[in-house]
Order: structure tokens, then sequence, then C-alpha cells
């Protein structure tokens, strides 16, 4: 079976800092996506990767995928508090009904 | 645009009660539908899949069940509820190219 592992699992930094979630992944697919959760809410979608190379910016975030190394990473540049969620990447094999395989989230907290 | 709805928000239910969680979806035809459970600071576990009405796909062996009794409506059941089946339930439909999700119901079993 498909294994999504996220480091880290808990990240606490400073405002202004950068620093990037990385998501691995056991087998071949070039779908991967993010997804961000406040507490007590539901997901929601930040990036859609469906090929090698990509690259997706939304504001302090940037996303990318390299399907050779099964590896994702999600970069925070000038981290604000509003950062601050649980983090989760997802990989799509494309096969068996759209199946997502999840990651375990990366809990960031951004110290004003 | 497309819309995820879900009820009830919140739920406090004794165990051995039933459970029966809707799901419905408006703005596309013939979507994918998943159930997936979040226990307390936890991941997402995928419960049910669904490809069309009456087509169920079941992930983890325990006592809930679903059901797809519409095209655009998705139902998760239980005859007798644990304490172990306590968490966020949060309902999603696919397309080819994502999934998106519902704002979730959180079930608390006494």
């Amino acid at each position: 079976e498909l294994k999504v592992e996220q480091n880290p699992l808990f990240l606490s930094m400073q405002e202004g800092k950068n620093y990037t979630i990385y998501c691995n992944y056991s087998t071949t697919s070039d779908r991967l996506y993010w997804y961000r959760q406040d507490p007590g809410k539901s997901l929601e979608s930040l990036f859609v990767l469906l090929s090698n190379g990509a690259v997706k910016q939304e504001g302090r975030l940037m996303a990318s995928l390299d399907t050779k190394a099964r590896l994702s990473t999600l970069h925070i540049t000038a981290a604000v508090h509003d950062l601050s969620a649980t983090y989760f990447c997802a990989v799509d094999t494309g096969y068996n009904f759209n199946k997502f395989y999840f990651g375990s989230g990366t809990k960031l907290n951004v110290k004003p | 645009s497309q819309t995820i709805h879900q009820w009830p928000a919140t739920l406090v239910q004794p165990v051995g009660s039933p459970l029966s969680l809707e799901c419905t979806v408006e703005g596309t035809s013939n979507p994918n539908l998943y159930w997936y459970r979040q226990a307390a600071g936890r991941g997402l576990q995928l419960l049910f899949y669904s490809v069309g009405i009456g087509q169920i796909s079941s992930e983890v062996p325990q006592n809930l069940s679903a059901s797809r009794p519409q095209d655009r409506q998705f139902i998760l059941s239980s005859k007798k509820l644990l304490l172990s089946d306590s968490g966020f339930y949060l309902c999603a439909w696919g397309d080819r190219v994502a999934q998106y999700f519902g704002p979730g119901t959180r079930l608390t079993v006494l």
C-alpha cells in the first residue's frame, strides 16, 4: 500500500522566518495535493500538483513536486501568525477511483 | 459552482445508539463520494467511497456502513455506536482532478 510521510509533524517557528515541510511517498505518482486545516474546521485545498516539476505559489506558500524523488515540499516564506494550522499532503495514484493517501499532517505554530 | 453540505454539524450520542450522517453535493453530476474520519489530533482515515448510486467500497471493517441512495447523496450509518466511533467525520466529493471536503460533523459518543 502507498505510504505518505510528512515531516516534521510539529513545527514551531517565529514570524518572519522561512521553513519547509516535506512530503515523501512510496510509489509512483504524479498527482499530489496540499490541504490546510484550521482547528475544528474542515480541509481547505491549497495546491494541486499534477506533473513532475510542478510549482505553485499562493502568497507566502509555495509547493513543488519531484515525482522522480517521490517528494513534495511546501515552503513557507516570512511566516505570519495567520499561517498557523495543520497542513496535510495527499497522493493520488490515479487508479482505484482516485483514492487519496494522506500524510499524518504537520501542525504549524507561528509565534508572533 | 459546486457545494457540499453535511449535517448535523455536531452530534452527541450514547453508546449503543444508532447513527445517521448525511452528505449532499450540489452543482455536479456523478461525483466520486468519500467518507473520512479524523480522530482528535490525528490524520484522516478513509472509511468508504462510492463511484455511483448503490456502489459502495469499504476501506476499514467496523460497525459503520454507507449508502448512496441518490447520485449526490451519501449517508453514513451505524446500528450501535461505540466509544471509539467518536471523531470528526468528513464527506468529500471528487472529480478526476481533486477532492473537495464538506464542513464536517463532530460526533461525540458518551
